[in-house]
């Protein structure tokens, strides 16, 4: 059973604060993404990787960088937090471009 | 790139009836089709999805359907039951060569079904 963890289920910071999020997966995935989930806009693609130490933007990369040091670690980073940053952040991963395991989600809020 | 339009936002449905969810994709090169369940306050989980070589797929009570020229596909829900009730999203990707399985998803549907 797959089975991909994130490290907080909540977080409060302040602005200005950088925000550590990390997820890790136990299936030997490949591929890796993170996603912020906001009301009515549905999952948004902020970077993804392929490899260890690959990464590549999705679709909303500005303001976030990320690290893959190990294949099951995957790491968002909000250099300095915002509150247009407060959203729910999701972790995934897949071996094949097909299905993605997601994880609990983190609930972050920017204050 | 790929843009996922989804309709409708909001669906209420009696337990028993069908329940249907539209998707339009813009990129005639994505290829791959799913759909992902939320239950409230859970992760997001895959139940069915459609590969653009076949027009339809079928699991018990779930159905998605494709049309590759309109460039839309659609969720089927039959004899809903209220355990069915979360969001539902559907996505597009093109998935091959090095495409890494980049998802491009909907806005997403809040079906709630009524006992």
């Amino acid at each position: 059973d797959v089975k991909v963890t994130q490290s907080s289920r909540y977080l409060v910071k302040r602005t200005g604060e950088k925000v550590f999020l990390e997820c890790v997966q136990d299936m030997d995935h490949e591929n890796m993404f993170w996603y912020r989930q906001d009301p009515g806009l549905g999952l948004r693609l902020i970077y993804f990787s392929y490899d260890v130490k690959m990464k590549e933007k999705g679709d909303i990369p500005e303001g976030y960088s990320v690290s893959r040091e190990k294949k099951e670690r995957f790491s968002l980073i909000l250099e300095s937090a915002s509150t247009n940053q407060t959203s729910m952040y999701l972790c995934a991963s897949s071996f094949r471009p097909y299905e993605q395991y997601f994880g609990p989600g983190t609930r972050l809020t920017v204050t | 790139g790929e843009n996922v339009e989804q309709h409708p936002s909001t669906l209420s449905v009696q337990e028993g009836d069908s329940a249907v969810i539209k998707c339009t994709y813009s990129d005639s090169a994505s290829n791959y089709f799913p759909w992902y369940k939320q239950e409230l306050g859970k992760r997001p989980q895959l139940i069915i999805d459609i590969r653009s070589n076949v027009g339809e797929k079928k699991d018990q009570r779930i159905a998605v359907t494709l049309n590759k020229t309109a460039k839309h596909f659609s969720l089927h829900i039959t004899e809903t039951q209220p355990e069915d009730s979360a969001v539902y999203f559907c996505a597009a990707s093109y998935a091959g060569g090095t495409s890494y399985g980049k998802l491009t998803f909907g806005q997403g549907t809040i079906l709630t079904v009524h006992p």
